[in-house]
């Protein structure tokens, strides 16, 4: 079974759209997670942290669930500039970074 | 704002060369690290380090090496290039605790 599972989309949703994706990871003990944004062509960028109990930032809600051991994001009133593949990223103490291998999304006008 | 810098941004090298990718980061950060991305792979971990000197092989780190005699450099070097070693290489940092890395601008390298 793989770390950190994503659906690899790609999502194609038209703007003002809500959408999310899931992302499940198979250590238990793990930590620390967060949502990367990555551009085409250009390196991965942290967008957000997840949070025990679900954190929000702007139009972006990321939610964790440890008990089923997956988290997911959330994006609401999708713009085109939201295009970009989402990686789903876990850490388990100071050890690498897990990362997914991301999901993409496609917003259209 | 942390600043991880790659040496390059695009490199071609021929079959059988030493290649030698550089990464420096600002922040003093004491991990750092070296994944390489592939269509449909994601990225995968070739070498990390915890601190000066120390380095732990990731996921792939058959034909590749790596150097941190400094705590702000990490270099990642491709003994005799071959032509499944094209890629985006990709170099992080971030210091120890449940923090987030910063990756660099990437260096795509094609072997021919």
């Amino acid at each position: 079974r793989k770390e950190v599972e994503q659906d690899p989309g790609p999502f194609n949703v038209p703007e003002g759209a809500t959408v999310a994706f899931n992302c499940t990871y198979s250590n238990s003990a793990s930590q620390s997670f967060f949502w990367y944004r990555q551009d085409c062509r250009k390196e991965p960028k942290l967008l957000m942290s997840v949070y025990s109990s679900g954190n929000e930032d702007g139009r972006f809600t990321a939610q964790l669930n440890r008990a089923s051991q997956y988290i997911s994001l959330l994006i609401r009133d999708s713009k085109l500039s939201d295009s970009a593949t989402y990686l789903c990223v876990v850490l388990l103490g100071n050890t690498p970074l897990v990362f997914g291998k991301g999901t993409r999304l496609s917003v259209i006008a | 704002d942390v600043k991880v810098t790659q040496s390059s941004r695009y490199l071609v090298k021929r079959t059988g060369e030493k290649v030698f990718l550089e990464c420096v980061q600002d922040m003093d950060h004491e991990n750092m690290f070296w994944y390489r991305q592939d269509p449909g792979l994601g990225l995968r971990l070739i070498y990390f380090s915890y601190d000066v000197k120390m380095k732990e092989k990731g996921d792939i780190p058959e034909g590749y090496s790596v150097s941190r005699e400094k705590k702000e450099r990490f270099s990642l070097i491709l003994e005799s290039a071959s032509t499944n070693q094209t890629s985006m290489y990709l170099c992080a940092s971030r210091s120890g605790g449940s923090t987030e890395a910063f990756f660099g601008q990437g260096t795509r390298l094609t072997v021919v």
